[in-house]
């Protein structure tokens, strides 16, 4: 499979727990992002990497989301404390840094959260 | 504030007709606009992207148009297929150097047999 890779697909956890979001990106790519999306919205930009640095982080990751890419290979994104408003698909992508220039991204299918 | 929105929540179209879907933008700049689809639990999937200096773009059954002027983006279908129901996302990015796609909510395409 030489796709964008994402696990676990679900979880469901209780409020306060920790849960921790796995992506396995294309090879080759050096660029990994981070997304969030909520039912009925589109997805909002969370993080990237290029390689093993982290380059921007969104307002809305709040001091208990961290992200990773310690080899510059996969990442994981962790939440602690969840809280209900957590919930949504976790979306993770990567590109190749190309000519273009143009962000053209490769989505991996998401894992979605729970948080009762 | 910047916005992107999408015309509908959904639409539904007759089969071999032409879907057309459309993006707006206020208080943005985009150096280009993307249109992504995405089906029900699985991640967006890229289709087409276009630059701010480019009237049309076409892939096969697929056409864009931008409108820096009236700062909108026309998404269409030709031939429309029951295959082609899903979610369509319009993405822009400020200028080749941002890392930062900021999507649209989205248009539910639903194509009727």
């Amino acid at each position: 499979d030489t796709g964008v890779s994402q696990n676990p697909r679900h979880k469901i956890t209780k409020r306060g727990q920790n849960v921790t979001f796995r992506c396995d990106p294309i090879s080759e790519h050096n660029r990994l992002y981070w997304y969030r999306q909520t039912l009925g919205q589109g997805p909002e930009f969370l993080t990237y990497f290029q390689n093993e640095a982290q380059l921007e982080k969104s307002r809305l990751l709040s001091d208990r989301f961290s992200a990773e890419r310690p080899k510059g290979s996969f990442s994981t994104l962790e939440i602690q404390r969840t809280e209900q408003g957590d919930s949504a698909m976790y979306l993770c992508a990567s590109r190749a840094t190309g000519a273009s220039g143009a962000n053209v991204l490769t989505f991996g299918a998401g894992s979605r959260l729970t948080v009762l | 504030s910047q916005k992107i929105e999408q015309n509908s929540e959904a639409l539904n179209i007759q089969e071999g007709k032409t879907a057309t879907l459309t993006c707006n933008y206020t208080n943005y700049s985009p150096a280009y606009l993307q249109w992504y689809r995405q089906d029900p639990g699985r991640g967006p999937v890229f289709l087409l992207l276009i630059r701010e200096n480019e009237k049309e773009k076409r892939k096969e059954r697929l056409k864009v148009t931008f409108d820096t002027t009236l700062k909108q983006s026309l998404f269409h279908i030709t031939a429309s297929q029951p295959a082609d129901s899903a979610t369509y996302l319009c993405a822009l990015a400020s200028n080749f150097g941002n890392e930062k796609l900021t999507f649209g909510t989205g248009t539910r395409l639903t194509i009727i047999p």
